[in-house]
């Protein structure tokens, strides 16, 4: 049930700028509700990596940030590593889905 | 520092009930609400429900007819139950607390690792 869309998978070298992006609605981030989003690396449980479209919680390096525009939201990691090869989902709410929070399709980053 | 764990049966047999468990430890689930999330890989991540210990509690519209929650705070866990169990509700099983700025949208933080469980006669 993923309303909000991710591209698949995207990639880059070590120290490459990537974006991922997660389109929504007029009735869910399009409407103003927070995005927010999560990485889940290998074997592991997703992670709050930005919260309130573009807060990192302490101990998220800067590298990750978040922006959020219209019925979008993207997250950029700049600087990439090979330890940020990982699962990112964005998630966010939709009161049209009787007040449902809602979650990106996922996106792989591949480090080359 | 919050810590959750899902446990469950790992197979369940089609259209039986399925039950799981989360114990929370390093803090109390009062005062805060909790959610239950799966993830398939056919569905990616879907929002189950969440709960509360004030009573408050939602679930996803699609799964509504078969859920079940609660919470036993003398415990310091929460529980659900999905009935009618098909091979669509096979999944990895997580719980998760909520974080909030007392003002739009909350997230997620932390998950368990959540409990795989598979819907296979």
């Amino acid at each position: 049930q993923s309303v909000l869309t991710q591209p698949p998978s995207v990639s880059g070298a070590p120290g490459q700028r990537v974006t991922i992006s997660c389109s929504g609605s007029s009735s869910n981030i399009g409407a103003g509700y927070d995005v927010h989003w999560y990485q889940q690396l290998p074997g592991t449980a997703p992670k709050i990596l930005i919260f309130a479209d573009t807060n990192r919680p302490s101990g998220v390096p800067d590298r990750f940030s978040g922006s959020k525009y219209g019925s979008s939201a993207s997250l950029a990691i700049t600087g990439l590593q090979a330890e940020d090869e990982a699962d990112y989902y964005c998630q966010s709410y939709d009161p049209s889905l009787s007040n449902s929070y809602i979650f990106g399709t996922g996106t792989k980053v591949i480090v080359l | 520092q919050v810590q959750l764990q899902e446990s469950g049966p790992g197979l369940v047999k089609p259209s039986e009930t399925l039950s799981l468990t989360c114990t929370v430890s390093g803090g109390s689930i009062t005062n805060h609400f909790w959610s239950w999330i799966r993830q398939s890989p056919g569905k990616g991540l879907e929002w189950i429900a969440y709960i509360h210990t004030n009573g408050r509690s939602n679930y996803n519209p699609s799964l509504k007819s078969r859920l079940t929650t609660s919470l036993d705070a003398s415990k310091n866990q929460l529980s659900l139950t999905l009935s009618s169990v098909t091979a669509a509700d096979t999944a990895t099983y997580h719980c998760a607390r909520h974080g909030n700025l007392n003002r739009g949208v909350d997230w997620f933080d932390p998950w368990g690792r959540g409990t795989l469980v598979i819907v296979s006669s």
